[in-house]
């Protein structure tokens, strides 16, 4: 059972552009939630996270925004950069855990 | 501040033999968790360890195991090594167990079991 679902395997955007990265979870215990980047062969790299007690959190180009109520976050890049192309995970945990539930990630290409 | 280190980066072992990876968290990081990245199977959680004690497991077989040392270094060892077992292993610190702490990621090992 997929707790965290990441439907869009990939997505391609031109540079300069909005890239949104959609994500789905089913557990309504989830209470943070917490986007990563990956290249290949590296470990992923912490982007952006945000409590359930939020609805938005910003840091820079990165945005992430959380629907409770749709069991549905989003994370908005902008402007897109070529050097944003990579795999972007999203991943939530519960309670008082450090145990991450990953999503299966988006391959973002950002092309010129 | 140094980030999350893992050794060895690459490794190759046979069927039927062991292994141990090590993980030396951020100083000053207490927690300290292990993933499996496979193409199959996505980023799954292997186990959670703080102040020396495993406080979570994910659904892996007892091959699986691990330890946290005094100075919060961490290890993992898988025996008996199936070729499924190949995989990038992925360490990860964080300040504190639980409550929205962001885990940093190391690099990671590359096992390749033959």
């Amino acid at each position: 059972d997929q707790q965290v679902k990441q439907n869009s395997p990939s997505l391609s955007v031109q540079e300069g552009r909005i890239s949104i990265l959609n994500c789905d979870y089913t557990n309504s215990m989830f209470d943070y939630f917490l986007w990563y980047k990956k290249y290949p062969a590296e470990g992923p790299t912490f982007l952006i996270s945000i409590s359930s007690i939020k609805d938005k959190n910003e840091d820079g180009r990165f945005t992430v925004f959380l629907n409770k109520s749709a069991k549905h976050l989003s994370l908005h890049i902008v402007p897109s950069q070529p050097g944003d192309s990579a795999v972007y995970f999203c991943a939530a945990s519960e309670g008082n855990t450090d145990k991450l539930i990953f999503g299966t990630g988006t391959r973002l290409q950002v092309f010129p | 501040k140094a980030g999350v280190t893992q050794t060895p980066r690459y490794l190759i072992k046979t069927r039927g033999q062991q292994v141990t990876l090590s993980c030396s968290p951020i100083s000053g990081h207490r927690s300290v968790s292990w993933y499996q990245q496979t193409p199959g199977q996505g980023l799954q959680f292997l186990f959670e360890y703080f102040s020396e004690t495993q406080r979570n497991k994910g659904n892996f077989p007892g091959r699986f195991s691990g330890r946290q040392f005094s100075n919060s270094r961490s290890e993992m060892n898988v025996s008996t090594l199936e070729l499924g077992d190949s995989a990038l292993y992925l360490c990860a610190s964080s300040l504190a167990r639980g409550d929205g702490e962001t885990q940093y990621f190391g690099p990671g090992t590359r096992l390749l079991v033959l």
